[in-house]
């Protein structure tokens, strides 16, 4: 059981645009954490893909977008490509655990 | 090109010991948080220790005793000596750079894969 939750799977076609939620508590996000995502292609380790809840590491595309409200965060696609297939997991930091705690993942499907 | 490269996983039988290293490349290790992050096969990310940039170290519940992280400056390398290993053990060990306990792992190995089994 995983201290961040995340929906085991999300799909969607290529162009439109989907979100994976990351939900935690009073002690994570709630308390004003941020939240880290990572994209993990098939057989590769995982990749930075948002930090601090909103930015952006230079690289990646404008597509790929985070927010943050309350005790949840949302990782948004727009413009779904094949290639974003991947397991995507969200990550904050928890005060009664003093670490980095991490999401369940989720597995992105582009259809 | 700042990057990290892990070495040292393989087939070990349960009750073994296991040493990984994690070389750097780009950057000061005892500059950084330096972790271990470990994916079982088909299942999440797991953190499982760091070393602070001031030395203190820290570990999961689930490794505490039987793990050691450490450095060696003159070398710009992380370690992981793991004792007495579990099946449950068995996983892609990956390590991992931040900046504080707060901050994003912003740098990644490519892991190395550890199997306890008999």
């Amino acid at each position: 059981q995983s201290v961040l939750t995340q929906p085991p799977s999300v799909s969607g076609a290529p162009g439109q645009r989907v979100t994976i939620s990351c939900t935690g508590s009073s002690s994570n996000i709630g308390a004003g954490y941020d939240v880290h995502w990572y994209q993990q292609l098939p057989g590769t380790a995982p990749k930075l893909l948002i930090y601090g809840n909103s930015n952006r590491p230079s690289g990646v595309p404008d597509r790929f977008s985070g927010s943050k409200s309350g005790t949840s965060a949302s990782l948004a696609i727009t413009g779904l490509q094949a290639e974003d297939e991947a397991d995507y997991y969200c990550q904050s930091y928890d005060s009664s655990l003093s670490e980095g705690v991490f999401g369940g993942g989720t597995k992105l499907t582009v259809l | 090109e700042v990057q990290l490269v892990e070495s040292g996983g393989g087939l070990i039988q349960p009750g073994g010991s296991l040493r990984l290293s994690c070389a750097a490349s780009g950057f000061t290790v005892s500059s950084n948080y330096m972790s271990w992050v470990r994916q079982a096969p088909g299942k999440g990310l797991e953190w499982v220790s760091v070393i602070y940039s001031g030395g203190s170290t820290y570990y999961a519940d689930s490794v505490k005793g039987r793990f050691t992280i450490s450095r060696d400056n003159s070398k710009n390398t992380l370690y992981l000596q793991m004792n007495s290993l579990r099946a449950e053990d068995t996983a892609v060990y990956y390590c991992a750079r931040r900046k504080s306990t707060r901050d994003a792992f912003d740098i990644w190995g490519q892991g190395t894969m550890v199997t306890v089994s008999s």
